[in-house]
């Protein structure tokens, strides 16, 4: 299958710090979507990106696809406690609505 | 609560066991997704519907898998004669065809350990 490499595959960081990670894979993706997960519990939608070049922010989280359409990078700034959690990417191929590839995670550890 | 909803939560069976999870999608969604998800991994989909037809599966959807969305509403996944490399984390998604957007959403997952 497709492989998307996330990076890096985790993090601590201080509170009141930014955050940036990235994904990044061979083949052109159509669809970006980012997601946080925390232990025991589904994935959560934070932010879609649908265009080449689109920067979108949702609160303190902005995300950029990438113009190439191969990346895309999440960035979270002025970080809290309740960020931590793992981070996902997700990238749709081409037309085929059918189903998601993800990265493996980033792990966000914020220290108070 | 409208969103995504899986039962149980957390399954624990015995090798060789069959085991039955069911999703609940978002009412208004007609496409929905099942999703494995190892520790450490991120989710790798297994199967998509589109109303009551299976359109898409995955590989790693082997014969002992099996997956029903009867009424175009709620799915069930069931495997039959569970192995120990089956465990990890099922998730169920749902989206909506509306547009040219394809959001999907996630439900909390159901928790699966064979012993």
């Amino acid at each position: 299958g497709q492989q998307l490499n996330q990076s890096p595959q985790s993090m601590f960081i201080q509170e009141g710090e930014d955050v940036s990670m990235n994904c990044t894979s061979s083949s052109i993706f159509n669809t970006w979507l980012w997601y946080k997960q925390d232990p025991g519990e589904g994935p959560v939608l934070l932010i879609a990106l649908y265009k080449a070049g689109e920067l979108t922010s949702n609160g303190r989280l902005t995300a950029q696809f990438g113009i190439t359409r191969k990346d895309s990078f999440l960035n979270i700034s002025a970080s809290i406690p309740s960020d931590v959690g793992i981070y996902f990417c997700a990238g749709q191929l081409g037309r085929n609505f059918n189903k998601f590839y993800f990265g493996s995670g980033t792990k966000l550890n914020v220290k108070p | 609560d409208t969103g995504v909803s899986q039962d149980p939560r957390h399954k624990i069976t015995k090798r060789g066991q069959n085991v039955t999870f069911r999703c609940d999608p978002i009412s208004e969604h007609n496409r929905l997704y099942w999703y494995r998800q190892t520790l450490g991994q991120g989710p790798e989909f297994l199967t998509y519907f589109q109303n009551e037809a299976q359109l898409e599966k995955s590989r790693l959807l082997s014969d002992r898998f099996s997956a029903e969305r009867p009424k175009g509403s709620f799915s069930t996944l069931e495997i039959q004669r569970t192995e120990q490399g089956d465990s990890a984390m099922y998730l169920c998604a749902s989206s909506s065809d509306l547009g040219s957007y394809n959001e999907q959403f996630f439900g909390p997952g159901t928790r699966l350990t064979v012993l």
